[in-house]
């Protein structure tokens, strides 16, 4: 069974500092692996899409990479701002296309 | 462009009644997924559907079914509403493609659902 885990549980940073929020799961086979960002009281909105055969994806200031065979994936974010605060959420895909989910990082970020 | 959109967006039931959580796509995704979100618990896979006509249980299934006969909906269906299924309900979508589905699309979610029961 695949198990996501994200680590910290919470974190808080003063604008401006680079920071990596880190996503491990068990099993290596997967199709895929999402980087969500979702606000309080908010849905999920997609930050990355890492393919398995990929090993990072950027999309400006958040760089996210991808380890298959450690079972591992870092998100980077670059000069994080208040803005950037919410819970990060890491999902693998693998087997029937289910998305399986840790319980998230909460970032605040401190002006 | 909606993408995913889920309704109600709240609603207070008590112990007993039924609802019907509705979920409606317009991307053309032949997968969809209901999933709820428990504090601290993260997302837990209640339903999903890799096609019209076609649904499995996911992780947390008790309590609920659901239906698939059109591509874009995928409707939520709580028979005898408990305390326990408070929480919010998320559904999503996702358009695998390639050989062996080993590629997919990314996965879309809707705007949540909070339901209480008391």
């Amino acid at each position: 069974k695949q198990e996501v885990t994200q680590i910290p549980a919470a974190l808080s940073v003063p604008e401006g500092e680079n920071l990596v929020l880190n996503c491990s799961f068990t099993d290596s086979a997967i199709y895929n692996l999402q980087w969500f960002r979702q606000d309080p009281g908010k849905g999920l909105t997609s930050l990355l899409l890492i393919q398995s055969s990929q090993r990072e994806q950027t999309s400006g200031r958040l760089n996210a990479s991808l380890d298959k065979s450690s079972g591992r994936s870092t998100l980077y974010i670059a000069a994080s701002q208040p803005g950037d605060s919410a819970t990060y959420l890491c999902a693998v895909c693998s087997g029937s296309e289910k998305l399986v989910f840790g319980k998230g990082t909460k970032l605040t970020v401190n002006p | 462009n909606a993408g995913v959109t889920q309704t109600p967006k709240f609603r207070i039931l008590k112990i007993g009644q039924s609802m019907t959580l509705q979920c409606a796509q317009d991307m053309n995704h032949n997968y969809m997924y209901w999933y709820r979100q428990d504090p601290g618990m993260g997302l837990k896979l209640i339903y999903y559907s890799v096609g019209a006509g076609i649904t499995d249980k996911g992780e947390v299934p008790n309590g609920y079914n659901v239906s698939r006969s059109t591509t874009e909906d995928f409707p939520l269906r709580l028979e005898l509403a408990a305390p326990s299924q408070t929480s919010v309900y998320f559904c999503a979508s996702s358009f695998p493609q390639g050989r062996g589905r080993v590629f997919s699309t990314e996965a879309f979610f809707g705007q949540g659902t909070r339901l209480t029961v008391v």
